[in-house]
């Protein structure tokens, strides 16, 4: 089976730089997700690592390591409308026909 | 085509009756998921169709969990006898295959209250 970890809450202020971080455990690794979601709405992308390495979208950026089970999600210069909860999800294609599998999520709040 | 789209938005039903909520994924795409999503937790994976094929269901909730996709465009998910354990947020997601990069395209979802 699966098993995606991350952590539940953080917090930041405006301006600032934050990190969250996804652990994962899979059988059939086939690419790791970051979804955003704004509280009664749809998850949206925001990015997306198959090969170990950061890719860098913007603000946003992600790592992965696929041999440590480990990936980040680096969000720069926060906003008051980055708060939202941030979903880690890994494609495996020895599961439901590499159906997205997600984890908890971590709800970031951004002050001033 | 401006995404998935779900419909209704909030159903409220009692106990005990059965409600049907309908997904129009994105016209090209030939993958169709349902999610569910229970306050404070990430998207649950219930099932998925390839055209008008459904090639895991073993990961819906119960046997009064039902999904179609009839003709392999729109898809249906319909809960029997519901109970309120079953008050979520139920999502619909759309891919082009299983290859693509940008993930999955999620629907607003299907705001379930069962009182």
């Amino acid at each position: 089976g699966q098993n995606i970890d991350q952590p539940t809450e953080m917090t930041a202020t405006e301006g600032a730089i934050v990190q969250i971080n996804c652990t994962y455990q899979t059988s059939g690794f086939n690419g790791l997700f970051w979804y955003q979601q704004h509280a009664g709405e749809a998850p949206t992308f925001l990015s997306y690592n198959v090969l170990d390495g950061l890719e860098e979208k913007g603000r946003f950026s992600s790592f992965l390591s696929r041999s440590k089970g480990y990936s980040y999600l680096l969000l720069k210069e926060l906003q008051m409308k980055d708060s939202a909860s941030y979903l880690c999800a890994v494609r495996d294609y020895s599961q439901a026909g590499t159906a997205l599998i997600f984890g908890k999520g971590t709800t970031l709040s951004v002050s001033s | 085509d401006t995404g998935v789209s779900q419909n209704p938005r909030h159903k409220i039903t009692k106990r005990g009756q059965n409600v049907t909520f309908r997904c129009d994924p994105i016209s090209e795409h030939n993958r169709l998921y349902w999610y569910r999503q229970t306050l404070g937790q990430g998207p649950e994976f219930l099932t998925y169709f390839q055209n008008e094929a459904q090639l895991e269901k073993s990961r819906l909730l119960s046997d009064r969990f039902s999904a179609e996709r009839p003709k392999g465009s729109f898809s249906t998910l319909e809960i029997q006898r519901t109970e309120q354990g079953d008050s979520a947020m139920y999502l619909c997601a759309s891919s082009l295959g299983h290859q693509g990069t940008y993930g999955y395209t999620f629907g607003s979802g299907t705001r379930l209250t069962v009182v």
